[in-house]
């Protein structure tokens, strides 16, 4: 399954709490990505990070935040101050940089549903 | 940034149809334009993708045609078949030399998505 995996695959939360997703990769990509996506939105970029111990914010990274202290993992937290986190969250990566060619194929974990109770 | 405006968002077709989805986009630095499939409960997965270096590119029953002037692409699928229905997301990116910092490297905008059906 492309070797991204994410956890867990149902994920229901309390307001006023913060939750954490997984987001593993055996692929050796530098890069990883978060998406958030809604019904008839798309893909909004929520953060990326090109390489370890570095990360940028994307188009809606209000209420999120996120670390990358290992290669292989990219977790995101949903915050407390997200007013509005129920959405179908994705994890990508790709070979970055170091991959050689400019532009190349994101890989897409399963996702995870988070719904706030 | 980058902005992509994807048409229509929805598409109903008859098998052995055509179906064409068009994007626009916003920032003349990009360069690559990649296809996304993502079938009901899945991951997104590339299906075709381009680069501002060429206009057209085919694989199979799938063809994607890049008009730079004009800053649009399109997806055509020919000879649909029922499990050609899905939603399909169009991407662009800018190459990291153009982006803010440098840190856009892969950074991909998709458009809203279209969900096509093919009716058997």
């Amino acid at each position: 399954d492309g070797g991204i995996t994410q956890s867990p695959k149902y994920l229901f939360r309390k307001e006023g709490q913060n939750v954490t997703l997984s987001c593993e990769q055996n692929l050796n990509h530098d890069a990883m990505y978060w998406y958030r996506q809604d019904p008839g939105q798309g893909l909004r970029l929520i953060y990326y990070s090109q390489i370890v111990n570095d990360f940028q914010k994307g188009d809606i990274a209000e209420g999120y935040s996120v670390s990358r202290e290992k290669k292989e993992s990219f977790p995101l937290t949903v915050t407390s101050a997200q007013k509005n986190p129920t959405a179908f969250y994705l994890c990508a990566s790709n070979p970055g940089l170091a991959g050689g060619p400019l532009h190349s194929e994101q890989f897409f974990g399963p996702g995870t549903r988070l719904t706030v109770l | 940034g980058e902005n992509v405006e994807q048409h229509p968002s929805t598409l109903s077709v008859q098998e052995g149809d055509s179906a064409v989805i068009k994007c626009t986009y916003s920032d003349s630095a990009s360069n690559y334009f990649p296809w996304y499939k993502q079938e009901l409960g899945k991951r997104p997965q590339l299906i075709i993708d381009i680069r501002s270096n060429v206009g057209e590119k085919k694989d199979q029953r799938i063809a994607v045609t890049l008009n730079k002037t004009a800053k649009h692409f399109s997806l055509h699928i020919t000879e649909t078949q029922p499990e050609d229905s899905a939603v399909y997301f169009c991407a662009a990116s800018i190459p990291p030399a153009l982006g803010a910092g440098g840190t856009s490297y892969g950074k991909l905008t998709f458009g809203q998505g279209t969900i096509l059906t093919v009716h058997p």
